[in-house]
């Protein structure tokens, strides 16, 4: 079974700084996928990043960007420059392409971020 | 840009009635989710669907619950049978293929009384 799991509960930044948010993550397959979204307090989802398990590389998108860490199955979200409208809920998210079926996402527990002026 | 919209957005009943949550996912798009939040919690997965049927489905996705494309545009979630532990934020999620972004919709809050 997969698994998320997200230790920080919550997290206060200063405006402009840079902020990890942790993410690790289990599975005992090998193809899979994470993903991370921002929950503002209005409620909706929004998609953030997105990291194949078999990607080389970092996903970054704009000031968003994803230590994918394989061999320690984690997977943080880094934002630079963190700006006050980044307050929110953040979740980590996973899916596997093992099943052959259109799974689901995993979701963790979410990480509530508070960026101060 | 596109965007999946779900009706209503906030729906009181009574325990025990039955409610219909509805989505309308964007339209290109093959794959269809719900997830449901219960308040303060994580986003669970219930169920997907497939070229007119249920791909996979969680443990919570129990026979009291059921989804149905319509027609070509709406996708519905139906609890038969409201219980209190229902109460719920609603999500509903698209995606144009396999191994893509889900696109969520802004959800409906169920309130169970």
């Amino acid at each position: 079974a997969q698994k998320i799991t997200q230790t920080q509960p919550g997290m206060f930044v200063q405006e402009k700084e840079a902020v990890t948010l942790d993410c690790t993550y289990d599975t005992s397959d090998q193809s899979y996928g994470l993903f991370w979204y921002k929950q503002p307090s209005s409620g909706e989802m929004i998609f953030l990043i997105y990291q194949g398990s078999y990607d080389e590389q970092n996903a970054t998108e704009g000031r968003y960007s994803l230590n994918f860490q394989k061999a320690r199955k984690s997977a943080n979200l880094v934002i630079s420059a963190s700006q006050l409208g980044d307050s929110a809920m953040y979740f980590c998210a996973m899916r596997d392409w093992s099943g052959g079926g259109a799974d689901g996402l995993t979701f963790g527990k979410g990480t509530h971020l508070i960026i101060q002026p | 840009e596109p965007e999946v919209t779900q009706t209503p957005s906030h729906q009181v009943t009574q325990m025990g009635q039955e409610v219909i949550l509805r989505c309308v996912p964007i339209s290109n798009h093959l794959y269809f989710y719900w997830y449901r939040q219960i308040l303060g919690q994580k986003v669970e997965f219930l169920v997907s669907f497939y070229n007119n049927e249920i791909s996979e489905k969680s443990e919570i996705f129990d026979d009291q619950f059921s989804v149905e494309r319509p027609d070509g545009s709406n996708f519905t979630l139906k609890i038969r049978s409201t219980k209190l532990e229902d109460s719920a934020m609603y999500f509903c999620a698209s995606e144009p293929s396999l191994n893509n972004e889900q696109f969520f919709g802004p959800g409906t809050r169920l309130t169970v009384l």
